[in-house]
């Protein structure tokens, strides 16, 4: 099985900041990763596939890069609705597989 | 609008069945793989099964192999997971998931979520 890594599991920001998230895979995925955020009690929402393609509907503050196993996303001015857990999701093979999630607080 | 909306949720006890189903609206269910994904409380995503447009290809994720099995009736709309020998560990909220056709396999639609608590 394909393993998904991501860091940091949590971390505090300001409305404003810049804000970078990683993820890395345990094997190569080609460009076979997504980003989804969560907020508490409700379904998950997908903010970019194909490592760097935005959904649409999704703001263009949210960005993704890379390819292979190291990929990040990027929300370049942090907003009060930003704050939420974020996943990274390989569909390279299955089974699957997210990774643990990165929770965004308030400072 | 596309639209997901799971049922069949509740409480089971340990070795039990249930049935989940989900109907869907507002595309062309047949044309799409579906998938089921489950979030125990507290925890993260789990991805638990798919299947093809024409249910001919299934997978699964190992720890529900030979206890679930996922369907569907493109005629009704509607995707189905039927969950034996339950155990505590499949305590979660699952969700009815379409994977998009261009979105490279991304899960871009997703039902709001049933819950299903094993306790006995």
């Amino acid at each position: 099985d394909i393993q998904m890594t991501q860091s940091p599991t949590s971390l505090s920001a300001s409305v404003g900041d810049r804000v970078t998230f990683t993820c890395r895979a345990s094997q190569t995925i080609d460009s076979y990763l997504n980003w989804y955020q969560q907020k508490p009690g409700k379904a998950p929402n997908l903010l970019i596939y194909a490592a760097a393609s935005l959904q649409s509907g999704v703001p263009s503050r949210f960005s993704g890069s890379g390819s292979g196993t190291n990929f990040t996303l990027t929300i370049s001015s942090l907003q009060l609705e930003d704050f939420a857990t974020y996943y990274c999701q390989q569909t390279y093979r299955t089974p699957l597989t997210f990774g643990g999630g990165t929770k965004v607080e308030i400072k | 609008e596309v639209q997901l909306v799971e049922s069949g949720g509740g409480l089971v006890q340990p070795g039990g069945s249930l049935r989940l189903s989900c109907a869907a609206s507002g595309f062309t269910f047949s044309s799409y793989w579906m998938s089921w994904v489950r979030q125990a409380p507290g925890k993260g995503l789990e991805w638990v099964a798919n299947i093809k447009q024409d249910g001919s290809e299934k997978y699964y994720v190992d720890s529900v192999k030979g206890r679930f099995t996922i369907s569907r009736d493109n005629a009704k709309n509607s995707l189905y997971l039927q969950m034996n020998s339950l155990r505590a560990e499949d305590t979660a909220v699952y969700y009815c998931v379409r994977e998009g056709i261009l979105t490279g396999s991304s899960f871009d639609y997703w039902g709001q979520g049933t819950l299903v608590t094993v306790s006995s």
